[in-house]
């Protein structure tokens, strides 16, 4: 099947505005991850979806940024009245389950985002 | 304190020679993994290799080992045999107990190049 997929793959915005991103995680995985990485950085966490339980914001940086997602299928994450330093590569990983010692997360090609 | 640190932000080794990316890591929580995750110029996230804080043997994957030393807390990636393509940033991370959410915090990385 197919990989972790994210939309779009490049977005320039201008700083005030709102995006949103998309990832669509591979089938059949319950546990949804979004990260962040600054040029030159490492990834942070974000956010995290476990199936149907409440999500995990506890990385989200501020209240500018907000992310859903629908049962255990797509997720969108937005972020509103964007400011500069939001530019970097947003990158979305889905696993099996979170419930195992060892589940690999498997990530998209991230989108970078540039706030000018 | 950081959690994981990657005291290397760039390494150079000759083709066919091996080579050692060092991690340490901290944690207070018996149960934990990690993992070593290479990161091209494409920027793709792949994944190498696991270790899980009770294995009793180091990971290997074929040309990539960790060497696990569980009392000094490092998690070090091992690449036999550097080919041209192994040029890459490599982040090590970590994945703690349950109550953690299961996210993964990562290093800063190392960047890797092999010259032929």
């Amino acid at each position: 099947g197919a990989g972790v997929s994210q939309s779009p793959s490049n977005k320039v915005t201008e700083k005030g505005k709102d995006v949103e991103l998309r990832c669509d995680p591979i089938s059949g995985h319950t546990a949804l991850y979004w990260y962040r990485q600054r040029l030159g950085q490492g990834l942070e966490f974000l956010i995290y979806f476990q199936g149907n339980s409440a999500p995990d914001k506890s990385g989200l940086p501020s209240d500018r940024f907000s992310a859903e997602r629908t049962g255990e299928s797509v997720s969108t994450l937005t972020i509103q009245r964007t400011q500069q330093e939001d530019s970097a590569v947003y990158l979305c990983a889905s696993s099996l389950s979170a419930g195992a010692s060892y589940n690999e997360q498997f990530f998209g090609p991230g989108t970078r985002l540039t706030v000018l | 304190a950081q959690k994981i640190t990657q005291t290397q932000p760039g390494m150079f080794v000759q083709e066919k020679e091996a080579v050692t990316l060092d991690c340490t890591y901290d944690t207070s929580d018996p149960s934990y993994g990690l993992f070593w995750y290479k990161q091209p110029s494409s920027g793709e996230m792949i994944f190498l290799i696991y270790q899980g804080s009770y294995d009793q043997q180091n990971a290997t994957e074929g040309r990539y080992s960790l060497n696990f030393q569980k009392a000094r807390k490092s998690a070090n990636l091992v690449i036999s045999a550097s080919q041209l393509g192994d040029s890459a940033m490599y982040f090590c991370a970590m994945r703690e107990a349950p109550g953690s959410n299961y996210k993964l915090t990562f290093g800063k990385g190392t960047l890797l190049t092999v010259n032929p």
